[in-house]
């Protein structure tokens, strides 16, 4: 069974200028999160989709990073325009079905954004 | 708010010894769920253990063993005989269906444990 991809693997980009990332979740997978890792830090939530409707955006800083998951299979993340506090490792998550939290969520290998 | 606090941020042993790694949680709700992953350095987060609030029985897996205490709220992770290969950082996350925003899993910092040869 393929696992959750994601591209770029890593990602450079000046302060202001915009990034996106791509997520293709596990096949059949209904729920699809986007985290961002800091350096030393445990990964905190963007969005969570629930198929193609947005679930929790709550801490998505919504000035400068948008999502979408058209047709409820594959997301992209963006950012516009970038800051330096915006370099990270962008993860992306999905589980069979999130609405009860028990099922366990798969990760990708993430995209490394540096914001110079 | 739900929290999770993993005290410890590095460990380090030497190859056969034994290490607990603590996680400690809070939460208001009934139902839960504790998870434990393991981050190696290639970066992708490996899914170890799900616990229920409702179960609190021990588990062992191979070298793995996992202590569920509610008393003191507490998901503690042991690895025995610990091997180089063990040597990643390890996230203990919580999340529960009652949650009206969502599903998505509260992780603590993190404990980097490194095993030498």
């Amino acid at each position: 069974e393929a696992g959750v991809a994601q591209s770029p693997r890593y990602k450079i980009i000046e302060k202001r200028q915009s990034v996106a990332f791509w997520c293709n979740p596990i096949s059949g997978h209904a729920t699809l999160y986007w985290y961002q890792q800091i350096l030393g830090q445990g990964p905190k939530l963007l969005i969570q989709f629930q198929n193609n409707g947005v679930v929790d955006d709550s801490q998505l800083p919504k000035d400068r990073f948008s999502a979408e998951r058209l047709k409820g299979v594959d997301s992209t993340l963006k950012i516009q325009p970038a800051k330096l506090e915006d370099s990270a490792v962008y993860l992306c998550a999905s589980s069979l079905d999130g609405a009860s939290g028990y099922n366990e969520q798969f990760f990708g290998p993430g995209t490394r954004l540096t914001v110079l | 708010a739900q929290k999770v606090t993993q005290a410890q941020t590095e460990i380090s042993v030497v190859e056969k010894e034994d290490v607990t790694l603590d996680c400690v949680y809070e939460t208001r709700d009934t139902t839960y769920y504790l998870f434990w992953y393991k981050q190696p350095p290639s970066g992708e987060l490996v899914f170890l253990i799900r616990r229920n609030s409702f179960d609190e029985q021990n588990e062992i897996s191979g070298r793995y063993s996992w202590n569920f205490q509610k008393s003191t709220s507490s998901f503690n992770f042991t690895i025995t005989a610990s091997q180089v290969v063990d040597s990643a950082v390890y996230f203990c996350a919580l999340t529960s269906p009652a949650n009206q925003a969502g599903t998505a899993l509260i992780f603590g910092k993190g404990t980097t444990l490194s095993v030498s040869s």
